[in-house]
């Protein structure tokens, strides 16, 4: 398997521009997360997703962000309006889930997205 | 906030010698688990260690789990300039879900 495949690796865009990170998680794995890193705050999440559904969206940081996951193999990340404190390392993360127990096992990171809003 | 703590931030030293890094976390867990990054890479994952677990091994690694005083470390053996990397604790704090902790940038200079 090719693992978590993340795009772009990299965007710059300026202020007010819309955003949308791509993600291909793990096939067969029935969760997939989103985080979002920056040397202040470290790796924060963001929201996260069991066979396609948003499970808890709690550290979504504002209206300005969404995610959707239109199936098994597919999800976004969208930031709109993007403002410049939007400039962070964005992951995707999938597992398994699947009778393991809560989270027993390991995530899979995709390599990231690089965001950089001027 | 649910994060756990590092310490230390950073640590710098010299290929062979042993690095010891310290993960503490805030309410029960059920499992805690270590990670690796590499600079502009995605995190792997090293060991995971069970709530009812005590200490752990994997080739150089050698991970240790205090309940009582919700703390764990990550002891890495005869290192090499390889292990440069940042290292990471996560708990699930019996939910679905990881929270990573502030991460420690280890140096190993060769």
């Amino acid at each position: 398997d090719a693992g978590v495949i993340q795009s772009p690796r990299h965007e710059v865009t300026e202020m007010g521009q819309e955003v949308t990170l791509r993600c291909k998680p793990i096939s067969g794995h029935d969760y997939l997360f989103w985080y979002r890193q920056t040397m202040m705050r470290g790796l924060e999440l963001l929201i996260y997703f069991n066979n396609n559904v948003p499970i808890d969206d709690s550290g979504m940081p504002e209206d300005r962000f969404s995610a959707k996951m239109p199936n098994a193999s597919f999800s976004t990340l969208k930031i709109q309006p993007s403002e410049p404190r939007d400039s962070a390392v964005y992951f995707c993360a999938s597992w398994p889930g699947q009778g393991l127990t809560l989270m027993s096992g390991e995530l899979f990171f995709g390599e990231g997205s690089r965001l950089t809003v001027l | 906030s649910q994060q756990g703590e590092e310490d230390p931030q950073a640590l710098s030293i010299q290929e062979g010698e042993n690095a010891t890094m310290n993960c503490s976390y805030k309410t029960s867990i059920n499992n805690l688990q270590w990670y690796r990054q590499n600079s502009g890479r995605g995190l792997v994952h090293l060991i995971l260690i069970r709530s009812n677990e005590r200490e752990k091994h994997s080739g150089r690694l050698r991970v240790t789990l205090d309940t009582s005083k919700k703390s764990s470390s990550l002891l890495i053996t005869a290192s090499r300039a390889a292990d440069t990397a940042s290292y990471f604790c996560a708990t699930d704090y019996n939910t679905d879900k990881l929270i990573f902790g502030t991460g420690t940038r280890l140096q190993v200079f060769p």
